[in-house]
């Protein structure tokens, strides 16, 4: 049973522009959510997607978003990208919502100069 | 707000040596405390959920216990492979958790 999917795996972008970062969950699954880790805050949620719709938001500003496609694949993206945007982003998937039983993937590397 | 602390930040243990790691949190309509384990340049991975006080899991040499405010980690007789960092997180609504810092385990051989 193939894992959870993110890409690219590493990128590197200049203040100011925009990324667009990719999911595919597990089969089966339709839940998704994204974290961003960094060393200093740690893993920090920043939305779940469940059947299209977003049904929890972290405490991050408007330049940060995502979607959820009908075969729960999921996107999100970054505009307007800040030096402090640098992170890992990782996207976890479940069966179901209010699970907590989450299955990561190994994310995203996005580093901003 | 809720919030999650994980003490100690690092642990190093010799092969064998057995000891805890402990997650505090503060939560209001706590759903679950759920354990994780982050290899490096992986994502977590998850080990368990406790779902009231009193209730304990155990994987191999892993055992987690929770109580009001606090969860531990039991490593019995580590082994090299235990080398990880151990997370801890509460869940509220969805599949929103929120995570301790982490304790970063290195066992030694």
């Amino acid at each position: 049973k193939a894992g959870v999917t993110q890409t690219p795996r590493y990128l590197i972008k200049t203040r100011g522009q925009q990324v667009t970062l990719s999911c595919s969950p597990i089969s089966g699954h339709r839940s998704v959510s994204w974290y961003q880790q960094t060393p200093g805050q740690g893993l920090q949620f920043l939305f779940e997607y469940f059947s299209e719709t977003q049904r929890n938001k972290g405490n991050f500003p408007g330049r940060f978003s995502g979607r959820q496609f009908s075969n729960s694949r999921s996107e999100m993206n970054v505009s307007t990208l800040e030096l402090g945007d640098s992170a890992l982003y990782l996207c976890a998937s479940s069966l179901a919502v209010d699970s907590g039983e989450l299955f990561f993937g190994e994310g995203s590397r996005l580093t901003v100069l | 707000e809720d919030q999650v602390t994980q003490s100690p930040e690092a642990l190093r243990l010799q092969e064998g040596e057995s000891s805890s790691l402990n997650c505090s949190y503060t939560v209001s309509g706590l759903r679950g405390l759920f354990w994780y384990r982050q290899d490096p340049g992986k994502g977590p991975e998850f080990l368990f959920t406790l779902y009231s006080a009193g209730e304990e899991k155990e994987k191999e040499r892993l055992k987690a216990t929770l109580t009001k405010k606090e969860s531990f980690l039991h490593i019995t007789a580590p082994k090299p492979e235990d080398s990880a960092t151990y997370l801890c997180a509460s869940g509220a609504a969805g599949n929103k958790l929120t995570f301790g810092g982490g304790t970063r385990v290195l066992v030694k051989p």
